[in-house]
């Protein structure tokens, strides 16, 4: 069975300071990977995607993530985080019709 | 264009009742799944239906089961609830083809 791994559970860090967030996937096979965001209150909502071409993919608000096919990684990256970023995020792998996510990493942005 | 619709928000139940949640999903989207998010076991899938047919199924006793509708709309039923089916109970939707699932607000189940 897959699994998906996510390295930090709780990342505390001030406003403008860089966020990188490890996911690592236990899958062989071609994967559509993703990283979801969960805000205070809100649903989930997809930041980016990777499904295939350039492993460095952009998504929303500033958010970049690096697919490295012989890590099994899809690291999250934000250059300059803001106090609106404190939220939880995921990291998940798609496979038969489901997601696998990791744990999450709950992430707090001080003023 | 709306969103995945879950109703209900909220629900309290009482041990060894019932409960049916219901799902409706984007406009166009046959691809309906429902997952459980918990404090201590996080998301885990629990179903999936496309064309009224579930083509997978999560790690889950039978107590759980779903089913979709020909308007792609999808109910979920937990029979006999126990303390630990607690949870935030999420739907999403895809376009047939795709695995990018877009998900609703859910349903907060306690029960006590």
């Amino acid at each position: 069975a897959q699994s998906v791994s996510q390295h930090n559970h709780h990342v505390i860090l001030s406003e403008a300071a860089s966020l990188e967030l490890g996911c690592n996937y236990s899958y062989g096979g071609t994967v559509n990977l993703f990283w979801y965001v969960q805000y205070p209150g809100q649903h989930l909502q997809l930041l980016l995607k990777y499904f295939s071409g350039d492993p460095l993919v952009k998504g929303i608000k500033g958010f970049e993530a690096e697919f490295i096919k012989s890590k099994f990684s899809f690291n999250l990256r934000k250059p300059s985080v803001q106090w609106s970023d404190t939220a939880e995020y995921f990291c998940a792998v798609s496979n038969d019709y489901k997601l696998s996510f990791g744990a999450g990493t709950t992430v707090t942005v001080r003023a | 264009k709306a969103g995945v619709t879950q109703t209900p928000r909220y629900l309290i139940k009482t041990r060894g009742q019932q409960v049916t949640l219901s799902c409706s999903p984007i406009s166009g989207h046959r691809s309906v799944s429902w997952y459980q998010q918990t404090p201590g076991q996080g998301l885990q899938f629990l179903f999936e239906y496309f064309s009224e047919t579930q083509r997978n199924k999560g790690n889950f006793p039978g107590r759980f089961s779903g089913r979709q509708f020909s308007n792609s709309r999808s109910e979920m039923n937990v029979s006999t609830l126990e303390l630990g089916d607690s949870a935030l109970y999420l739907c999403a939707s895809s376009l047939v083809g795709s695995t990018e699932a877009f998900f609703g607000q859910g349903t907060r189940l306690t029960v006590v």
